[in-house]
Parts: C-alpha cells; sequence; structure tokens
C-alpha cells in the first residue's frame, strides 16, 4: 500500500529537549515536505526537498531542521523545541511530474511544547 | 494578499443536498493548480480533486466537481448528496509555476461542513 508514514503520531515534551519526527515513503518520490497546520491559518511549508541531500527552506523554517540522506525518510528535526512550536505536523510527497503531482500526506504527528 | 481566501468558517448542510464550498485565490503566474482536501475529525489529509490553470474543463471526481472560474480567479468545490462522512474539514489549495522546485501548496483556513440528518 503507498503511503507516507510519520512516528510519533502524538508526543508532548518540554521546552529545550531536541526530538525528531520520521517521515518516511513507500512510492519512490523524489519530492518530500514539510508542513504545519494551526487554528486559522490552513497548513504552512517549513522544509522541503527536491532529492537526496537536496533541502530547502519553506515559508516558517525558524527553529527547524530537516535531513535527506535516503529518498524514503526526510525527518524533521526541533533542536530545542519551544511552545510556539506546538502545532499538527505533516510530512508529504510527490513525484516527479509538476503542476498535477497530488501531495500524498501522513497521518500527521500532534506536537505540544510545554 | 492572502493567496487563497476561503470566506466560510462553518458550513451546514442537509444530508442528500448539494453544498458548494467557496475558495478564492490570487496569483500573477499563468500557470497554477488548484486542489481540494478533505480532513476528518481523525486528522488525515484526504485529496480530493485538481484543477490545472489551462484545464479547459472543469474537474470532476464522483461526488466532487470544482465550478472553476478563471476570470474572477475562484474554484468553489461543489458536493451532491452529501453524506454524514463528508463532515470534516475542507482545505482549498494553490501551487504556482510549473515545475518550480518548492511545489509548496498554499493551502487556505478551510471550511468546516456539518452534515446534518
Amino acid at each position: 500500500e503507498a503511503q507516507v508514514t510519520q512516528n510519533p503520531r502524538y508526543l508532548i515534551t518540554v521546552t529545550g529537549k531536541k526530538l525528531t519526527v520520521t517521515c518516511s515513503q513507500n512510492m519512490n518520490h523524489e519530492y518530500m515536505s514539510w508542513y504545519r497546520q494551526d487554528p486559522g491559518l490552513g497548513l504552512r511549508q517549513i522544509y522541503y526537498s527536491m532529492n537526496v541531500e537536496v533541502t530547502d527552506k519553506g515559508d516558517v523554517p525558524e527553529g527547524y531542521k530537516v535531513s535527506r540522506k535516503e529518498k524514503r525518510n526526510f525527518p524533521l528535526i526541533l533542536e530545542s523545541p519551544s511552545p510556539n512550536q506546538t502545532s499538527l505536523y505533516f510530512c508529504a510527497s510527490t513525484n516527479g511530474r509538476a503542476n498535477t503531482g497530488e501531495l500524498f500526506f501522513g497521518e500527521g504527528s500532534r506536537l505540544t511544547v510545554l | 494578499a492572502q493567496k487563497i481566501t476561503q470566506t466560510q468558517p462553518g458550513m451546514f448542510v442537509q444530508e442528500k443536498e448539494a453544498v458548494t464550498l467557496d475558495c478564492t485565490y490570487d496569483t500573477s503566474d499563468p500557470s497554477y493548480g488548484l486542489f481540494w482536501y478533505k480532513q476528518p475529525s481523525s486528522g488525515e489529509m484526504i485529496f480530493l480533486i485538481y484543477q490545472g490553470s489551462y484545464d479547459q474543463q472543469n474537474a470532476t471526481e464522483g461526488r466532487y466537481s470544482l465550478n472553476f472560474q478563471k476570470a474572477r480567479k475562484s474554484a468553489n468545490l461543489v458536493i451532491s448528496a452529501s453524506q454524514l462522512g463528508d463532515s470534516a474539514m475542507y482545505f482549498c489549495a494553490m501551487r504556482e509555476g510549473r515545475g518550480t522546485g518548492r511545489r509548496a501548496l498554499t493551502f487556505g483556513s478551510g471550511t468546516r461542513l456539518q452534515v446534518q440528518p
């Protein structure tokens, strides 16, 4: 089954404690990205990756890091989480086509930073 | 200016009736794509329908159709014969540019649809 898998699905942590949200896709997609969803704001792109070892900032990259060492994995790293990073996070991937490529989303990771 | 505007924070519809969810967009790029996603209470994002800026016909997918009015920059989602399972948050989104690396979707703030029996 084609899917994007995120872990953990739910996490409560404290300010400053480093955490990583993993993302893996089994569709051999070159493109992967991270979004965060906040009430009234829809989803906003954090980082994206066009291929292995190629990453770049999205609209709201501050406080986040990513890496793309393998095609299937695209972890999101919060080196020193703060309460304003409490949000619902989505990983997404798509194939090489341009405008029409549907974004396949993971199930989301709900993060609370105390 | 907001790139995607959804002016209806919440909507109610009776089961089996049709409902239109509004979406307007703003772009100067001649090449763009418009998407609708459904987010049920469980949280996942479900792709519903896509319309390309150069597509001549309105997109349809089962009970979903997209009323694309390019001159007015609107891309309203029409759900026919509403079902209780259609109760969810609905997001309109746009991707600009042909083959741009970011391929970011810009999302609206969403419309919460409740289908009443």
